[in-house]
């Protein structure tokens, strides 16, 4: 069964402590893997896409790297407004367009 | 690019009548659109698959008749939750995709049955 599970639940950074959150996946035949980012009460934020094993993005103080088997959203120095939910997703099996989304980590940046 | 609007953005309704949200992609077209709710603190729960001019597909355990979908237009997707009870009180999100499987999200409806 394809899944994606991310690490950690919840991270609590201070502000400028850089760091990582992690998305592994079990799915065959990868056609993408999404990274968004949640504010509460509203919906998701469409932030990054990776196809292939070695790709590399970058916004702001976000970078997000792809592996075989998963995948890395790195931030550098960040601030408080970068706290949020940070969600991963794959497209589901057999060419599916459903997204198949990890729990998400929950990142609190403290001033 | 790739902005999806919802409308409304909050909506407040009594018990047993009828609520249409309405979700469109505002600078592309997309092949499908997807209605999703969420609950406080909890991940995103798929409710239903639809693409222009075909019935919605809707995941298990969702109610065809209670959660009507409507997928006029490549821009246009409505979903109208039929006799509301305070149970389906919700934050409802829509989204649309293109041949990419790239989804960009709505805002947003917060539902609330009173």
């Amino acid at each position: 069964e394809d899944q994606v599970t991310q690490s950690p639940e919840a991270l609590r950074l201070q502000e400028g402590e850089s760091s990582s959150l992690n998305c592994s996946y079990t799915v065959s035949g990868l056609r993408g893997l999404f990274w968004y980012r949640q504010d509460p009460g509203k919906g998701p934020e469409f932030l990054f896409t990776l196809y292939s094993a070695g790709e590399e993005k970058e916004k702001e103080r976000l970078k997000a790297t792809l592996t075989k088997k998963e995948s890395f959203l790195h931030i550098t120095a960040p601030k408080p407004e970068d706290s949020a939910t940070y969600l991963c997703a794959v497209p589901g099996p057999g060419g599916s367009e459903k997204l198949v989304f990890g729990k998400g980590t929950k990142l609190t940046v403290n001033p | 690019g790739a902005v999806v609007s919802q409308h409304p953005s909050w909506v407040i309704c009594k018990s047993g009548t009828s609520v249409k949200i309405e979700c469109r992609s505002l600078d592309f077209q997309a092949t499908t659109m997807f209605w999703y709710r969420q609950f406080p603190k909890q991940s995103l729960m798929l409710m239903a698959t639809s693409n222009e001019g075909s019935k919605a597909t809707y995941e298990q355990g969702v109610e065809k008749d209670k959660f009507l979908i409507n997928h006029a237009s490549l821009t246009l997707s409505t979903l109208t939750v039929t006799s509301a009870h305070p149970e389906d009180s919700s934050f409802y999100i829509c989204s649309a995709s293109t041949l990419s499987y790239e989804q960009y999200f709505g805002p947003g409806t917060r539902l609330t049955v009173t």
